[in-house]
């Protein structure tokens, strides 16, 4: 069956960066599209990034000057890294799956999610 | 960007009762509104797309209207698993962008 598994560290520095990893089983990232989903404590869901089928990219504004998604289709996982880290960005990160890949993107899969801390 | 409004932010009431649920796009999403549940512990689950198609799965006492800006979700004869938090989220363009999110309690 379809599942997403979002791993990394709990705790990062402020400044620092923030590499997580989500790792996909039941289909292949070469079929759909894999995006990234953060939602700060208390707060809303926030569309980050997403990796295209074709391996083609495309970010948030608001994040792109920090971001970065690439891949690894041998080993069926999707990296996010994410630099100059704020208390802000305090929140757990969710990878999620494209329902279709020629559409503007909805999620028939999620991670459970991984909360990440930004603290010194 | 598009900004969604969702209202209200918390909801309480009884097993058998029906609710609904706003989401207001800042600007013409067409039909293009999705929405999700959140149940802690479980992952999130995809209830509908394109405004009013029901994802697989989905009971057909939940449902969705709307188009352009103004979208109605509507949960008919509520069951105890329904308790959960309920997303709107538009995916007609990029950026997407979600709604703040509604909170149903029992009452």
């Amino acid at each position: 069956q379809v599942q997403l598994k979002e791993s990394g560290p709990g705790l990062v520095q402020p400044s620092q960066t923030l590499s997580l990893t989500c790792t996909v089983s039941g289909f292949s990232l070469t079929s759909y599209n894999v995006h990234w989903v953060r939602q700060p404590p208390g707060k809303g869901l926030e569309w980050m990034g997403r990796m295209r089928y074709n391996g083609d990219t495309s970010y948030n504004s608001a994040l792109k000057s920090r971001l970065s998604i690439s891949r690894d289709t041998s080993k069926n996982q999707v990296f996010l890294k994410m630099n100059s880290l704020q208390t802000d960005d305090t929140g757990t990160y969710y990878c999620t799956r494209d329902r279709l890949i020629t559409t503007v993107a909805n999620f028939d899969y999620w991670g459970q999610g991984v909360m990440v801390t930004v603290s010194s | 960007d598009v900004q969604m409004t969702q209202s209200p932010s918390y909801l309480a009431a009884s097993p058998g009762e029906s609710v609904s649920i706003s989401c207001k796009a800042s600007k013409s999403i067409n039909t293009y509104l999705a929405w999700y549940q959140e149940k802690p512990g479980k992952t999130n689950k995809l209830l509908i797309y394109s405004g009013s198609t029901l994802q697989s799965g989905t009971p057909s006492r939940f449902s969705g209207s709307g188009s352009g800006t103004d979208f109605t979700f509507t949960i008919r004869s509520l069951e105890p698993e329904d308790f959960a938090v309920y997303y709107c989220q538009q995916h007609n363009e990029y950026p997407l962008t979600f709604g703040s999110g509604t909170k149903l309690e029992i009452k």
